[in-house]
């Protein structure tokens, strides 16, 4: 089975800062990852995903993550925030085989300070 | 595309009633998934279908739970004889075959 990490659970950070949530995933086959956000009583939003190709994937709102396979690591980075980035932010993995079910880490709640 | 909808947005029962929630997909979206997120948790898989098929069922699923998809459309899942534990938020999501998921805003069970 695919198991997802996401070690902190709360980033706080000011305003026009750079940011980088971690996300470390363990798996025996080979896997696609995702990052998701989610505002407040809403549902997960696609920020990006990392299917094939150049491990540096870019996302919606400036985000964007790089996969390092030596690592098991996907970590979501923003070179400088904004107050509508305060959400939370969910890592997942899913197996390329068959891409029917999807592993959740435990979320990293990012809030944003002026 | 006009998104996963969820129905009702919100669920307030007593312990031991039971509820159904709806959830209508992405009309050209051959899978449906139903997820439940507990307070400070990321989502946890229930159940996927392929078209109507149920594919996959979670151990977590337990025999109070059912759902169908009746058609390939839209999709209910059942929940008999509450209990406090099942209060939750219930996430669907659709997708075409391996396209990312597409989730609804979600039903919040509270069990009282």
């Amino acid at each position: 089975a695919q198991s997802v990490t996401q070690l902190d659970s709360q980033v706080p950070v000011f305003e026009e800062a750079p940011v980088e949530l971690r996300c470390n995933y363990s798996s025996s086959v080979s896997v696609y990852l995702f990052w998701y956000v989610q505002y407040p009583n809403q549902g997960l939003q696609l920020l990006l995903k990392y299917l094939s190709g150049s491990t540096l994937v870019k996302g919606i709102n400036g985000f964007e993550a790089e996969f390092n396979k030596s690592q098991t690591s996907f970590h979501l980075r923003k070179p400088s925030v904004h107050i509508s980035d305060t959400a939370e932010y969910f890592c997942a993995v899913t197996r390329t085989l068959n891409f029917n079910k999807f592993y959740f880490g435990s979320g990293t709640k990012l809030n944003v300070k002026p | 595309d006009t998104g996963v909808s969820q129905n009702p947005r919100h669920k307030i029962t007593k312990r031991g009633q039971n509820v159904t929630f709806r959830c209508d997909p992405i009309s050209e979206h051959n899978r449906l998934y139903w997820y439940r997120q507990t307070l400070g948790q990321g989502p946890e898989f229930l159940t996927y279908f392929q078209n109507e098929a149920q594919l996959e069922k979670s151990r977590l699923l337990s025999d109070r739970f059912s759902a169908e998809r009746p058609k390939g459309s839209f999709s209910t899942l059942e929940i008999q004889r509450t209990e406090q534990g099942d209060s939750a938020m219930y996430l669907c999501a659709s997708s075409l075959d391996t396209s990312p998921l597409h989730f609804g805003n979600g039903t919040r069970l509270t069990v009282t």
